[in-house]
């Protein structure tokens, strides 16, 4: 299975700064995805990231709020611009990787926890 | 449209007790379904999967789950829990080179 790592593990911001998460993977896979777990709830997918164009934001979620790069096939980042306490969250990274038969499974990284004061 | 429901918000079982945790499925076609635990202040990891054939997967730290069609259900189960599975269940659905939508999720407690 592909080991992810992300940075950072943990932050804690004041509002209206903005954070960058980085997301890095030891094999280059196809699909990157970005999730948010806000405290006590299941995981919402933020976006996918798209290697060589632009991320594909799910219903909710905006790129200027949530601004990805995917530079190369490795490595991504997610930014939360212009933070509130609303956006105190875990932030995981995730990626497809193919397996026997072409099926596919998502792994995900250990993620960043959030708090936004 | 895709969904998971995972009917239990919380179960409490006792150590050495037997466990199952439900989840159902809604989707339009042949799924491929995930279950995955999350340990306190840790991430996802992947317990087991179901893609096709044989309906009873066997996964990591002695669970399994049964993929039953009919009944559009996917339940998690472990013959004798140990303390060190007291953690967050997510059930998911997917069909490969898609983003999985997850149910709401099942804390599990372990009591001695």
């Amino acid at each position: 299975s592909a080991v992810i790592s992300q940075k950072p593990s943990r932050d804690i911001c004041q509002r209206g700064t903005s954070l960058t998460i980085q997301c890095q993977v030891d094999s280059q896979v196809t699909m990157m995805f970005w999730y948010r777990q806000q405290p006590g709830q299941s995981l919402t997918l933020i976006a996918t990231a798209n290697q060589g164009s632009e991320a594909t934001y799910e219903s909710g979620f905006v790129i200027d709020k949530f601004p990805i790069s995917r530079p190369n096939l490795t490595f991504s980042t997610l930014t939360v611009s212009n933070m509130s306490p609303e956006d105190s969250s875990i932030y995981l990274c995730s990626v497809d990787q193919p397996g026997l038969a072409l099926q596919e499974t998502q792994y995900f990284g250990p993620g960043t926890r959030l708090l936004v004061l | 449209a895709q969904s998971v429901t995972q009917p239990d918000i919380h179960i409490t079982v006792s150590e050495g007790a037997s466990l199952e945790l439900r989840c159902n499925y809604s989707y339009g076609a042949t799924p491929y379904l995930f279950w995955y635990v999350q340990s306190p202040g840790q991430g996802l990891q992947l317990l087991l999967k179901y893609f096709s054939g044989d309906t009873l997967v066997q996964g990591i730290k002695g669970f399994e789950a049964e993929f039953k069609r009919s009944q559009s259900s996917f339940n998690l189960r472990k013959p004798s829990v140990h303390w060190s599975d007291a953690a967050e269940y997510f059930c998911a659905v997917g069909a490969g080179n898609t983003p999985l939508v997850f149910g709401k999720g099942t804390r599990l407690s372990v009591i001695a």
